[in-house]
């Protein structure tokens, strides 16, 4: 089946700086990429859709200039939290979609700001 | 986007056949109903979707009755490593290219041996 793979699988950062997590579709090209957010015992939560070529469509209460998103390939999306705060921890999901095909995920990222 | 009412969680032992029902009153004719799985600190994993009536895969069993309203994931003879949250979604199936998935709080299984 087709992989999603994200890179770090973990990563602490100190308050205040900024993190880059890395979502590729490894055998297919994905011109649209989910990223989503989940907190501890709760649902993921989609913040924003990820256009190849344009500008990612961000979902309401999410602050665009924080967690900024370039989809600058087929296969490659990726995602800056800025400015990193504790409460920003979490488990951070990207997903990606085939055509006429399930949404695959990768395997996430666990982000702790200490 | 449909929603989706799940049981928040189930109990079952080893062995046993476990039967999810998932409820959807507004899903729309193009939706489809997808079910993933997630263990902890891991992305949710597909299992199976459809459409209509029954679906069947190596590992289980989608059940889905004349309205729609509402499906059934049947997992036979649960394992311990089955222990995880199991979500429901309704949605554009294959052949939208960019639908988005909306998921509900899902149901926490847990297998007990």
């Amino acid at each position: 089946g087709a992989v999603v793979s994200q890179h770090p699988s973990r990563v602490i950062c100190k308050s205040g700086t900024s993190v880059k997590i890395e979502c590729r579709s490894l055998d297919f090209q994905a011109t649209t990429m989910f990223w989503y957010r989940q907190f501890p015992k709760q649902s993921l939560m989609l913040m924003a859709t990820s256009n190849e070529g344009s500008k990612a469509t961000y979902e309401q209460g999410v602050e665009k200039d924080k967690f900024l998103i370039n989809h600058a390939s087929l296969t490659l999306s990726t995602l800056t939290v800025t400015s990193a705060h504790p409460e920003d921890s979490s488990f951070y999901i990207c997903s990606a979609r085939k055509v006429r095909t399930e949404a695959f995920f990768g395997q996430g990222t666990r982000l702790t700001v200490v | 986007l449909a929603k989706t009412t799940q049981p928040i969680s189930m109990d079952s032992y080893e062995g046993q056949e476990v039967n999810i029902t998932c409820s959807h009153n507004n899903i729309a004719t193009n939706d489809y109903i997808t079910w993933y799985q997630q263990f902890p600190s891991q992305g949710p994993r597909f299992i199976i979707q459809g459409y209509k009536t029954k679906v069947t895969n190596e590992v289980a069993s989608l059940f889905i009755p004349a309205d729609r309203k509402s499906s059934t994931l049947s997992l036979p003879r649960v394992s311990l490593s089955d222990t995880a949250v199991y979500y429901c979604l309704v949605g554009e199936g294959a052949g939208a290219g960019s639908y988005q998935l909306t998921f509900g709080k899902g149901t926490k299984l847990s297998v007990i041996p």
